[in-house]
């Protein structure tokens, strides 16, 4: 069955850096575009990134754009998120999501990391 | 970006009540939105997409309507496991955009 595992969350200072990685199994990685949205506490749900199944093409959200990358390594079937000039704002459950097959929205999420910025 | 406004913001219900929870777009997005129920501490679940398609799975007392700027979704009976956080999206355009949820109580 689909799996999405996601790793790499912790306390982090404002301004600085942070790698998640999402390890995905069950599926054929590299047919699928993949997603992170997150979620802070206590609050409703944000769409981050998408990138497309070969890695090509990226979109962001305008709160995370330019400071956040998404890639990924369909060699490993990993999905990664790089967050660069961390804020407080920034701190949430950081969710890997899958679409359907065929399709738009999103059927498959991993468990989240948490992520939080605070000095 | 499009903004997705949701309404209302929490509702009181009662097990067996007709609930319906409504999802305005900023511009038209086609049947392009789907509709996730969420529960505490854990991810959301989808239930509705292209506006009025029933994820796999999911109980048919659950259907969504609606196209270009508004859409509802209705649960025809509520139960007690449908006591819950209720979120549209929006995937006509990116990036992608939530509503900012309606909570369900009891």
């Amino acid at each position: 069955q689909v799996q999405l595992v996601e790793s790499g969350g912790g306390v982090v200072q404002p301004g600085m850096s942070l790698r998640l990685s999402c390890a995905a199994s069950g599926f054929t990685f590299n047919n699928y575009a993949m997603h992170w949205v997150r979620q802070p506490p206590g609050q409703g749900l944000y769409w981050v990134a998408v990138i497309s199944f070969d890695g090509t093409t990226q979109y962001y959200g305008d709160s995370v754009k330019g400071r956040f990358t998404i890639s990924r390594d369909n060699s490993k079937n990993i999905l990664f998120l790089q967050m660069n000039s961390l804020r407080p704002d920034d701190t949430a459950v950081y969710y890997c999501a899958r679409p359907p097959v065929g399709g738009d929205q999103i059927d498959n999420w991993g468990l989240g990391t948490l992520v939080t910025v605070s000095s | 970006a499009i903004q997705m406004t949701q309404s209302p913001s929490s509702l009181s219900a009662s097990v067996g009540d007709r609930v319906t929870i409504t999802c305005r777009a900023s511009q038209g997005i086609r049947n392009d939105l789907g509709w996730y129920q969420q529960k505490p501490g854990k991810a959301p679940n989808l239930l509705i997409y292209g506006a009025s398609n029933l994820q796999n799975g999911v109980p048919s007392r659950f259907s969504g309507s609606g196209s270009g700027t508004d859409f509802t979704l209705t649960i025809s009976s509520l139960q007690p496991e449908d006591f819950a956080i209720y979120y549209c999206l929006q995937d006509f355009s990116y990036p992608w955009t939530f509503g900012q949820g309606t909570k369900v109580e009891i």
